[in-house]
């Protein structure tokens, strides 16, 4: 079955202006969480959503915001950007809360902030 | 925001070689150990996983070692190959959610 589908691959930003990112969880998978991943910082949590309801949230200001649709496929949005928001942000999906662990990640978007 | 500490971030071992990562752990909630293996240009990949009712689990030459009273677990990849060479994450969740990452380890595994 297809894999996790992340949406732009590559993305470069002005600093100020906005941006979505797109995550298409594997068919059947109701949980999506968010990372930020820079080098030296490993990955870092954003939030996760499961049945479209945002259950945890990391420590990101609230510029990070996300959410899931009813087809579980999920957005997050950050608005005002800096240059420090210049990462890789993964998406990763799961059954959600059961016994069948395990992430499945995207490949990520590369965002760049100019 | 760090509640999975790893260690050593940087990793050199010579082909056949015994690559050992380590990770420390705080929230004793956790019952999910993973750990992910992550190549250049792609998403992190599972590699192998633990819980902590077990206290080591092998699958080809990935051996997880799991230390529930030190809150400590560690990865041990028994004869290193080149094609090793990557990223490695430890990390922590609690009921497949809430999955806290250590910072990464970049292991060079020379021929």
């Amino acid at each position: 079955k297809a894999g996790v589908t992340q949406t732009p691959r590559y993305l470069i930003k002005t600093r100020g202006q906005q941006v979505t990112l797109s995550c298409s969880p594997i068919s059947g998978h109701r949980s999506v969480s968010w990372y930020q991943q820079t080098p030296g910082q490993g990955l870092q949590f954003l939030f996760e959503y499961f049945s479209e309801t945002q259950r945890n949230k990391g420590n990101f200001p609230g510029r990070f915001s996300g959410r899931q649709f009813s087809n579980s496929r999920s957005e997050m949005n950050v608005s005002t950007l800096e240059l420090g928001d210049s990462a890789l942000y993964l998406c990763a999906s799961s059954t959600g809360p059961s016994h069948d662990y395990g992430y499945t990640f995207g490949s990520g978007t590369r965002l760049t902030v100019v | 925001q760090q509640q999975v500490k790893q260690s050593p971030q940087s990793l050199i071992v010579q082909k056949g070689g015994i690559s050992i990562i380590n990770c420390a752990y705080e929230n004793t909630a956790f019952d999910y150990f993973p750990w992910y293996q992550q190549f250049p240009g792609k998403g992190p990949a599972l590699l192998i996983a633990i819980r902590p009712d077990v206290s080591e689990k092998k699958e080809g030459r990935f051996t997880i070692s799991f230390n529930k009273s030190a809150k400590q677990f560690s990865l041990h990849i028994m004869d290193s190959q080149p094609g090793d060479s990557a990223t490695y994450f430890c990390a922590a969740g609690r009921n497949n959610n809430d999955m806290r990452f250590g910072a990464g380890t970049r292991l060079t595994v020379k021929p």
